[in-house]
Formats: C-alpha cells, structure tokens, sequence
C-alpha cells in the first residue's frame, strides 16, 4: 500500500478560487487515477468526482461546475471556484489498489471560507 | 439514486464484541462490491473491509484482520461488520460505502456512494 500527501489545511475568500492537491509517492505509476470526497462538518463524505491522469474527471451526480478536477504529473487537483460558504470542509483523495484489493485515503485537506 | 443507511453502533467495553449493519436501497445490491470506512474521532478516513458481490471473497486493513468479519445478505439488501475483541482505537465512525461499478469482483475503482455512519465507542 501506498500513501497519498495532501495538505492540512488552505484559506481563501468567499467567491475566490482554490486549489487542492494531493501527490502520489514517488515512484508510482503517474497514470493512477484518484477520486476526490468532500466531508462537511459532522456530515459523512460525499464524492465529488473521480479526476483521470490525462487531467480529465468525472463528476458525481449533483455536482456543480464550480469543482473542476486536473492532472500534472503525480499530482492531481481540486480546484472550485466562486468559492461558497458550504464549501468549507475537508476534502479527501483516494485511490484503489491494483489487481490487490485496498483502499487508500489522503490525509485530507481542511479549507476554510474567510 | 443509492441509498446506504448504517445502524447498529453504540458504547462498548473493550474486549467485547459488536455488530454493525448497512441497509443499502436504490441500486442493484447483489452486483456490487462493498466497503467498510471509519473515521476515528478528528482523524481521516481508514479503509476497514471489502467483500465482493456475492460474498465469497473479503479482504481487511491490517488493523483489523483476526477481529473483524465483514458479511453480507443479498436477499435482505444488507451489508455486515461483525467487531470482536473490540480495542479502544477501534473507536469510530463507520460508513458502508460503494464503489461505482466495475463488475462484480472488480476492486480497481472509486468509491461513489456513503452512508450517514454510525458510532462505535469503545
């Protein structure tokens, strides 16, 4: 199993823009795609969307166009723009073993609306 | 649209067992693979368990194999965690989850639904 890096926590604005990342180790495959899960305070986690290696995604259901998902690399982003209140909450990436069954989370991020 | 409500959590001694379940509604049970997630209190989330389709197959994080048992009933929509020789770092929220489908015994993929969770305390 592997470990995926994200970072603690971001700020930004009410209607701004940010941007998550979260890094797969070195040495593994950059084609490895991740899903990205946005937990609100005291609610369970939501997917928001699975973001591929040639930096397209796919959104879940519901989901609004504001949260986009990239690719560079080893890393993969969330970006959401005009940022809204309800954004605030840590968001989660995640992956899937390959040919051996497990799961792997990051550590989340917890962003913060000013 | 899929539906996953977990029940079954509560305060328990250490040493002692306890089981929680997963009624799932709106999508086709007995196809998916399903997962056990928890959640330690102001921490991450920890994959826990999967089991495949028709159950005939299950796989556990390190952290629990040996106490945990994760089961299903296809005919009842409903999925299993079975906790023995409970420690107090079990102490958790668990989420059933499933992942989109990518056949039956098909692990390479997202996880796209969650349940609300339910607490365990131990």
């Amino acid at each position: 199993q592997f470990v995926l890096t994200q970072s603690p926590s971001a700020s930004a604005s009410l209607g701004a823009s940010v941007k998550l990342t979260c890094t797969l180790p070195s040495g593994h495959s950059s084609s490895y795609a991740i899903a990205w899960h946005q937990q609100q305070p005291q609610k369970g986690p939501r997917f928001l969307m699975k973001v591929n290696s040639d930096d397209s995604d796919i959104k879940g259901d519901g989901i609004p166009d504001r949260f986009s998902g990239s690719s560079s690399g080893a890393e993969r982003y969330l970006t959401i723009s005009s940022l809204q209140s309800e954004d605030e909450a840590v968001y989660y990436c995640q992956t899937w073993g390959i040919g051996i069954p497990y799961v792997v989370f990051g550590g989340g991020t917890k962003l913060t609306v000013l | 649209q899929a539906q996953l409500v977990e029940s079954g959590g509560g305060v328990v001694q250490p040493g002692t067992s306890l089981r929680v379940s997963c009624t799932a509604s709106g999508f086709t049970f007995r196809s998916y693979v399903m997962y056990w997630v928890r959640q330690a209190p102001g921490k991450g989330l920890e994959w826990v368990a999967i089991i495949s389709y028709d159950g005939r197959n299950k796989y556990y994080a390190d952290s629990v194999k040996g106490r945990f048992t994760i089961s299903r009933d296809n005919s009842k929509n409903t999925l299993f965690l079975q906790m023995n020789s409970l420690r107090s770092e079990d102490t958790a929220v668990y989420y059933c989850a499933r992942p989109t489908y990518c056949g039956g015994e098909c692990y390479s993929t997202y996880l796209e639904s969650w349940g609300q969770g339910t607490l365990v305390t131990v």
